[in-house]
Order: structure tokens, then sequence, then C-alpha cells
């Protein structure tokens, strides 16, 4: 398999569950990132990882728990979400010193979760 | 703050016809590059032109060209003989090149491309 993988494609969720989000990526890179897409919102960038180690949490909320075991793996860890958390997480991956080389981001085909 | 803006929410054109999407963006920084991204009903986003910002030259690719103007901090992407196939929302984006890897996105602007 090739590219970013994310598992699952839909997640319904209640308020008190805890359930996580996966991404793997083929590619060789070593950053992934989670964004949280809504409507009418740009994109939000929420953590960036960078040889396993977190480099950019965007003041995301202590119930949303990213963990990241290698650099081909990312987790979302998700707990006592509101329905407000409702979106479409996505995760990407861009090779080492994208930023200096302007290379893309390569995304997967998101987790789409209702909270209820 | 470094910021993108897509006003257009929602655009649509006739199959073969030419349409351009409008993006400005803003940071005080001078180098950087500058992405479109298309996301089809699948939801992958996917590349679909890039720009350097030290270049004056307009990127292209087949079908698709920007306008960039980068006094204005203008991005604008054209799509030339539509196709059903560029139904999809376009996202513009921008990542600096001091050493952060944080892409940021706007809005997006949903496109349908009418037969």
């Amino acid at each position: 398999e090739t590219g970013v993988t994310q598992t699952p494609r839909h997640l319904v969720m209640g308020m008190t569950n805890k359930k996580s989000l996966k991404c793997e990526q083929h590619l060789g890179h070593n950053a992934m990132y989670w964004y949280k897409q809504s409507a009418k919102k740009p994109l939000e960038l929420m953590f960036v990882y960078n040889f396993k180690e977190q480099t950019e949490n965007n003041s995301v909320p202590s119930r949303f728990s990213p963990e990241c075991p290698n650099s081909s793996h990312l987790f979302l860890h998700l707990h006592t979400l509101q329905p407000e958390d409702s979106a479409l997480y996505l995760c990407a991956s861009s090779q080492e010193m994208a930023y200096r080389l302007g290379t893309e981001a390569f995304f997967g085909q998101g987790t789409r979760l209702t909270v209820v | 703050a470094q910021t993108v803006t897509q006003s257009q929410p929602e655009m649509s054109v006739q199959e073969a016809e030419t349409v351009t999407l409008s993006c400005t963006y803003d940071t005080s920084e001078s180098n950087y590059y500058l992405f479109w991204y298309k996301q089809p009903p699948s939801r992958q986003m996917i590349l679909v032109i890039r720009q350097e910002a030290y270049k004056q030259q307009n990127a292209t690719e087949n079908r698709f060209s920007v306008n960039f103007q980068k006094a204005a901090k203008s991005f604008s992407l054209k799509i030339s003989d539509s196709q059903l196939g560029d139904t999809a929302m376009y996202f513009c984006a921008f990542i600096l090149t001091s050493g952060t890897y944080k892409y940021i996105f706007g809005t997006g602007t949903r496109l349908k491309v009418l037969a």
C-alpha cells in the first residue's frame, strides 16, 4: 500500500467514549500532521511531528491527544469530545525540511468524525 | 499571524470554459512557497500546482496556471478547458521557508463544473 492511509473512514462516538484515529504513511517522510477540516473554516493545523518529536501544538484542547510512535505512524486519541468537535480529521506527511524544499504535504482521505 | 483568504465559497463553470479562483494571503515574511490543492468527493487532497515566492514567473501545469502577484499577496488559480473531473474543493495554502512545518490553508472554494 502506498501514500497516506487513515482509519477508520467514518466514526460516530458518544461524548463519554474514548476512540483513536490512526494514520500510516508509506512515503518515507519524517514529518506528520493532524489537521481539522470544518465547513466554512480554514483547515486548522492541530499537531506536527518531526522525527517522532512534537514540534507544533496549535492550542488544541487536551481531549485530543496525539501519539507518534515512529515516523510512519500517527495516532489521535479522543476522549470526552464535544459535538462541536465533529469534523473531518486529515492526516498528512511531508519530507524532512519540506519548508525549505517547498515540497507539498501528502494527505490521507480523512476520518469523518461525528460526536453525538 | 499568517492567514489565507479565499473569498469565493462556491463557484460554477460550464464544461470547456475557463474559471479563476482567487486567493490572498498575509505574512510579513518574504520567502515562502504557495500551493493549490484539490479535494474531490473522495476527500483525498492532491496537489494541483506549486509556486516559489522568489520566482516571478507564474507556474503552469497543463490546464492549470496561477497569477502570482507578490506585492499584492495574491495567488489566483486559472483552470482552462474545465472538465467534469475538476469538480472539487480547491484550497490555497503556503508554507514559510523559515523552518516550521506549518502549511497554512484557506477555507476553500467549492467548484462545480456543469455539463
